[in-house]
């Protein structure tokens, strides 16, 4: 069964640093694609960055580029998400999710939830 | 940005009947479109890929249809466990993947 558990999420003040991690079991983590997603509170789904299976591609959305950074250890089968000069809008539950074959989101975790607030 | 809305926001509709949600693209997703469930405090679940396809352990009252702009995720039968929040989600514009808004299902 494949399982995606986050944690890392907390309250932080503006301008501080989190980092979440995702931790995946039941597949080959090496094969697959991964995504952190986000959803505000009572607000919808947004894509937050993507890592391709080696880490070599790296994506991010542009709300979060210089101060967020993906990154992924395939011997601890782990998925990371290093947040700096963090943001009130920032705030939402993050997900890790893995991308199928065809790219569209066919596992996700639990979710983390990030506050930013003084 | 490719920008996907949904219709309408909240449905209510009664146990037992059909429910028709409506996804529109603003433009064409060639046929990558996804359909997710998502319950209070969980995460989302697959449900359809490929706008028709229906993800594994899916029951065969979700079904899923439409091309180019204009896609409906169908719930034949409603059940309890049914009432959520749908999303649709294009995969054509990779990896800027853009969700709809979600429509509530909620009992009538």
């Amino acid at each position: 069964e494949v399982q995606l558990v986050e944690s890392g999420g907390g309250l932080v003040q503006p301008g501080g640093s989190l980092r979440l991690s995702c931790a995946a079991s039941g597949f080959t983590f090496s094969s697959h694609e991964l995504n952190w997603v986000r959803q505000a509170p009572g607000e919808g789904l947004e894509w937050v960055s993507y890592i391709s299976g080696s880490g070599s591609t790296i994506l991010y959305r542009d709300s979060v580029k210089g101060r967020f950074t993906i990154s992924r250890d395939n011997a601890k089968n782990s998925l990371y998400l290093q947040m700096n000069s963090l943001r009130a809008e920032d705030t939402a539950v993050y997900y890790c999710a893995r991308l199928a074959d065809l790219p569209y989101f066919d596992s996700w975790g639990q979710g983390t939830l990030v506050a930013v607030s003084a | 940005e490719l920008v996907m809305t949904q219709s309408p926001a909240t449905l209510s509709v009664s146990p037992g009947e059909r429910a028709t949600l409506s996804c529109r693209a603003s433009q064409s997703v060639n046929g990558k479109l996804a359909w997710y469930q998502q319950k209070p405090g969980q995460a989302p679940r697959l449900l359809i890929y490929g706008a028709s396809t229906r993800a594994t352990g899916i029951p065969a009252r979700f079904s899923g249809s439409g091309s180019g702009t204009e896609f409906t995720l169908t719930i034949s039968g409603l059940q309890s466990e049914d009432f959520a929040v749908y999303y649709c989600q294009q995969y054509n514009n990779w990896p800027m993947y853009t969700f709809g808004q979600g429509t509530k299902l909620e009992i009538k």
